[in-house]
């Protein structure tokens, strides 16, 4: 199987922009969740999608958004982008249905960098 | 709430000698455990995971973690370390029901010939 794939890998933007990244799930994975990695905070849950709703989110601020699709693939969206979200951003993607705890497979990040 | 902590932010070792990655849990539910690599440039690659099976889990590349619920420890070793075990590794915890992770802080494990 192919594994969790994420587009683009590298984005440059400049503050005030918006940016959209994508992630395609392990095929027959429903759940997608992203994360955000920044050497001071770490790796931090954003959102997580099942069946095309969201059904966690962490405490990131309504700037950053996402939507998924009928066939799983995931997009993120963040809005009026400022300094500090240069970051990689994962995604995951778990069967995890359910409610158990599935073991997240995640892609090799988009690495944005805001000028 | 959960939470987890990684008491080394670097740990150094010899290329031949055991490797030792210490890792304390917190979580209101039973948790299921995970060892995470993230080596320079990559995504995360799951090595382990605990979900209340048997407490000593085997990994991939010849990583192992032991549960102790009654130290709320998942400390994860490796009897001889290699070269390219050089790496971050992130202790994530994930409570019953849910599938949000938390993860540690990382540890970088550095490893010299």
């Amino acid at each position: 199987k192919a594994g969790v794939t994420q587009t683009p890998r590298y984005l440059i933007k400049t503050r005030g922009q918006q940016v959209t990244l994508s992630c395609s799930p392990i095929s027959g994975h429903r759940s997608v969740s992203w994360y955000q990695q920044t050497p001071g905070q770490g790796l931090q849950f954003l959102f997580e999608y099942f069946s095309e709703t969201q059904r966690n989110k962490g405490n990131f601020p309504g700037r950053f958004s996402g939507r998924q699709f009928s066939n799983s693939r995931s997009e993120m969206n963040v809005s009026t982008l400022e300094l500090g979200d240069s970051a990689l951003y994962l995604c995951a993607s778990s069967t995890s249905g359910g409610g158990r705890v599935d073991t997240q497979y995640f892609g090799p990040g988009t690495r944005l960098t805001v000028l | 709430a959960q939470s987890v902590t990684q008491l080394d932010s670097h740990v150094s070792v010899s290329e031949g000698t055991p490797v030792l990655l210490r890792c304390n849990y917190s979580s209101s539910y039973s948790p299921s455990l995970f060892w995470y690599v993230q080596h320079p440039n990559k995504g995360l690659q799951l090595l382990l995971k605990y979900t209340s099976a048997a407490t000593l889990v085997k990994g991939i590349n010849g990583f192992e973690a032991e549960f102790k619920k009654s130290e709320t420890s998942f400390h994860l070793t490796k009897p001889s370390a290699h070269m390219s075990d050089a790496a971050e590794y992130f202790c994530v915890v994930s409570s019953s029901g849910y599938s949000t992770l938390t993860f540690g802080k990382g540890t970088m494990l550095l490893v010299s010939p």
